[in-house]
């Protein structure tokens, strides 16, 4: 069973600043994404990164996924209040055939509130 | 290009019966996967479908079940309920199964058992 941990729980942070989520595991992810939810809603894609190394880029929000495609990290530059949300990491892992199907495993969520 | 779609939004059952959850993918994709949301434990997978067939489960009870049609839409039943499948069920659609896809999620069914 694969586990993948996602750090911090919480983050309450002011406007304008900088803030980093961390996703490791302790298996090689085939691809790992990003996702933003709000309360009621389903989760929002942000990002889908594959290759080792790989950094993208979507506005202030730079994802950076590891060398050993084993952690992930997004990094918000000058939060804003909008950016208030639960942010989820989802990695895809190889099952035995080598094939990575549609099952996604989860983080726990980071719970990020921006205050004006 | 309309989002995934599920219905009903809300749902309010009893213990001991059964329920049938609905979703629409986004139109051409073929893959839909469907999940578990608790306060508690998170996202968690239940199974996915790609062209009618199941390819993948997670570790729930046989009283969760599904199944996808021809045109890729995909109901999800649970029978028997228990006041622990109170949840929020979500459904997502990519369209390969293959590592680079994402997966797009809809709205989600609130399922309330009492």
């Amino acid at each position: 069973t694969q586990l993948l941990e996602q750090s911090p729980q919480f983050l309450s942070i002011q406007e304008g600043e900088n803030l980093t989520v961390y996703c490791n595991s302790s298996s090689v992810f085939s691809s790992l994404q990003w996702y933003r939810q709000e309360p009621g809603e389903g989760p929002v894609l942000l990002v889908t990164v594959v290759t080792g190394g790989e950094v993208k880029k979507l506005k202030r929000l730079t994802f950076q996924f590891g060398d050993a495609r084993k952690d992930s990290s997004l990094h918000i530059t000058a939060a804003q209040p909008g950016d208030t949300g639960l942010y989820l990491c989802a990695g895809l892992y190889f099952n035995a055939g080598g094939t990575s199907y549609g099952k996604l495993t989860f983080g726990q969520g980071t719970i990020l509130t921006v205050h004006p | 290009k309309a989002g995934v779609t599920q219905t009903p939004r809300y749902l309010i059952k009893t213990r001991g019966q059964q329920v049938t959850l609905s979703c629409s993918p986004i139109s051409g994709h073929r893959s839909v996967s469907w999940y578990q949301q608790t306060p508690g434990q998170g996202l968690q997978f239940l199974f996915e479908y790609f062209s009618e067939t199941q390819r993948n489960k997670g570790n729930f009870p046989g009283r969760f079940s599904g199944r996808q049609f021809s045109n890729s839409r995909s109901e999800m039943n649970v029978s028997t309920l228990e006041l622990g499948d109170s949840a929020l069920y979500l459904c997502a659609s990519s369209s390969t199964s293959g590592r680079a896809g994402g997966q797009y999620f809809g709205p989600g069914t609130r399922l309330t058992v009492l």
